[in-house]
């Protein structure tokens, strides 16, 4: 079954405790990304990644790394997680450049306390 | 479920009634467009989308109009089942931005029996 998984699927943590949720498909995908979605806000794009060793910036990268070492797998590094990354994280994926059909995993929620 | 649509707009409409979810969008230079449904606890799923050298694009019980002289998206879904009871975001892109993606705040839409 072609599908996106991330986990964990919920994260409870403290303030500065670095975390990672990784992220696979299962498509052969060339793209990738990471959103962040929270009340009232829609989805907002962390980082993507076009193919294996590239990867750059969306609109709220601040407070986030990733990297793209194998072309199914795009893990979403925490290094010093803060409250304000609370929210529920998707990982998406699509096959070249068509980033508008994208297939999304089911989410993390990750709270920081 | 993921509760992350506290405080989106919210249309209700009868079981076998049309839809219409109507959607901002905010750059006019954006030239691909998309719709997408997000069911309870599910990460977002690709609807349909359409190019800005069109005004009109059917899929199966669904159409997406694009008025571009006002910077207006509708999704319309025809003969609305309880099974389309969802969050529905628009996105856009821009010419040589088609590596991200700018989502819309979404609108609920609740089908009533």
């Amino acid at each position: 079954e072609a599908q996106v998984t991330q986990n964990p699927r919920y994260l409870i943590t403290v303030t500065g405790k670095k975390l990672t949720v990784t992220c696979s498909q299962n498509m052969n995908h060339e793209y990738m990304s990471w959103y962040r979605q929270d009340p009232g806000l829609g989805l907002r794009q962390i980082y993507y990644s076009m193919n294996v060793e590239v990867t750059d910036k969306g609109d709220v990268p601040e407070g986030y790394k990733v990297s793209r070492k194998e072309k199914r797998n795009f893990p979403l590094i925490l290094e010093s997680p803060s409250p304000n990354q609370t929210s529920l994280y998707f990982c998406a994926s699509s096959l070249g450049r068509n980033v508008g059909e994208q297939y999304f995993g089911p989410g993390t929620r990750l709270t920081v306390t | 479920g993921e509760s992350v649509g506290l405080h989106l707009p919210t249309l209700s409409v009868q079981e076998g009634d049309n839809s219409i979810i109507n959607c901002a969008y905010s750059n006019s230079a954006s030239d691909y467009f998309i719709w997408y449904k997000q069911e309870s606890g599910k990460g977002p799923q690709f609807i349909i989308d359409i190019r800005s050298n069109m005004d009109k694009r059917q899929g199966q019980r669904v159409t997406v109009l694009l008025n571009k002289t006002v910077k207006h998206l509708s999704l319309q879904i025809a003969a609305t089942q309880p099974g389309d009871s969802a969050v529905y975001f628009c996105a856009e892109t821009t010419p040589g931005g088609y590596n991200k993606l700018i989502f819309g705040a979404g609108t609920r839409l609740a089908v009533h029996p």
